[in-house]
């Protein structure tokens, strides 16, 4: 079945920058998620990228695909504290009727030391 | 405010006690989803629907309904809750199906004592 992994735990400086890691195992996923949750709060979605392209950019993220190996990653320049918090990956890919299955990760938990 | 509202926030309850959680979006999105988040499990999909009286089960169905009988409702029901229904649930919402840009609502605690 579909499956989603992540490292559980990265700790960063703030200033530096942050690389938080995540396989998929569906070929078939058209796209692909990185959502934060911030303590005692829902998932907020930070960006997606749809499954044929290799790399996008949005001010301190950069989020990159690589197919082959099936890996996205997402990088956060410039980290500060208020980045402190769990990172999801998820995948998506079509289903009967034009709905999209989507797959979640466990989360990284992503903290950011003064 | 753009916004997915879910209540109760926090809720104990006893095994056999029937409750609902509500959700609602203001954003007139047509897709709705629950979930539950485990320590351990990430997120599983309970429930969805793609619009009005259209549901079907996510991967985790097993002692739950819903109902979507407006767009802006989905209310998540436990008709006879058990312990291992204690977890933090989420409401989600979406404009859209590609992508699958998800709303998420604050969340419910329940624990089932």
């Amino acid at each position: 079945g579909e499956d989603v992994e992540q490292s559980l735990f990265l700790s960063v400086r703030e200033g530096d920058s942050s690389v938080i890691n995540c396989t998929y195992t569906d070929s078939s996923s058209t796209y692909l998620y990185w959502y934060k949750q911030e303590p005692g709060a829902g998932l907020q979605l930070l960006t997606y990228i749809f499954s044929n392209m290799d790399m996008k950019q949005d001010q301190r993220l950069t989020v990159l695909l690589n197919k082959k190996d099936k890996h996205l990653s997402l990088r956060i320049a410039d980290t500060q504290t208020g980045d402190s918090a769990i990172y999801f990956c998820a995948e998506s890919w079509g289903r009967s009727g034009g709905y999209q299955k989507v797959t979640f990760g466990i989360g990284t938990k992503l903290q950011v030391i003064p | 405010e753009a916004q997915v509202t879910q209540n109760p926030r926090y809720l104990i309850t006893v095994t056999g006690k029937k409750l609902t959680v509500t959700c609602s979006q203001n954003m007139n999105h047509e897709y709705m989803s629950w979930y539950r988040q485990d320590p351990g499990l990430g997120l599983r999909q309970i429930y969805y629907s793609m619009n009005v009286e259209v549901t079907d089960k996510g991967d985790v169905p097993e002692g739950y309904k819903v109902s979507r009988k407006e767009k802006r409702n989905f209310p998540l029901i436990l008709e006879s809750p058990s312990p291992n229904q204690t977890s933090l649930y989420f409401c989600a919402s979406s404009p859209s199906a590609r992508p699958y840009e998800q709303y998420f609502g604050p969340g419910t605690r329940l624990t089932v004592t």
